[in-house]
């Protein structure tokens, strides 16, 4: 069984850039959701992807945003950087967003750093 | 969404058994208890979840009164490797998707 990935595990933007961060969810698992989790910090939920589609969405500007794949991977794009996007930022998977209240498993996220 | 409140921190010697207790007052019917572990720089971690009495999987229990306004997450015989942040979430699939929301987490030092 194949765990959450995430890529890339650190990266270092400058402020006013945009990012992509990628996300393969776990074998068998349908639903993707991120999150944001800033220093000291438990996460925060961005938004969650089902069927390719933003189903649910935190308290996040619209310049956050993301894609999901047919293959239920995804996608976190940041555009015009501020200082404060600097985080941990952790994608997870779960079986399927009908199941009620399956678990979240989690990748390693990727730490971003805005200059 | 239901608020959760949690310790900052607990200490613990290897050993023991550890009590991490979470208020969550204003649950919703449909509401799970699920409990999650994290290590520096590590994403959370699953370790149990429940609806309302008690649940025992391999690692932990989880106890639940009846009036689920709280939930303690019991980790028996700690060692330093329990050394991490241990979250409390309430929520439920509701409108679609899952709502959840992580607190602050109660930091677990475990001490030789």
């Amino acid at each position: 069984e194949t765990g959450v990935t995430q890529s890339p595990t650190h990266l270092i933007k400058t402020r006013g850039q945009q990012v992509t961060l990628r996300c393969s969810s776990q074998s068998g698992h349908n639903t993707v959701s991120w999150y944001q989790q800033a220093l000291g910090q438990g996460p925060q939920f961005i938004f969650q992807y089902y069927r390719e589609e933003e189903n649910g969405r935190g308290n996040f500007p619209p310049r956050f945003s993301g894609l999901q794949f047919p293959n239920y991977s995804s996608e976190l794009n940041v555009n015009a950087l501020e200082l404060d996007d600097s985080a941990l930022y952790l994608c997870a998977s779960s079986l399927d967003v009908r199941a009620p209240n399956s678990p979240l498993h989690f990748g390693n996220g990727t730490r971003l750093t805005v200059t | 969404l239901a608020k959760t409140t949690q310790p900052i921190s607990m200490d613990s010697y290897e050993g023991q058994e550890v009590n991490i207790t979470c208020s969550h007052n204003n649950i919703a019917t449909n509401d799970y208890i699920t409990w999650y572990q994290q290590f520096p720089s590590q994403g959370p971690r699953f370790i149990i979840q429940g609806y309302k009495t008690k649940v025992t999987n391999e690692v932990a229990s989880l106890f639940i009164p009846a009036d689920r306004k709280s939930s303690t997450l019991s980790l028996p015989r700690v060692s330093l490797s329990d050394t991490a942040v241990y979250y409390c979430l309430v929520g439920a699939y509701s409108g679609g998707y899952q709502k959840v929301t992580f607190g602050t987490g109660t930091k677990l030092q475990v001490i030789p």
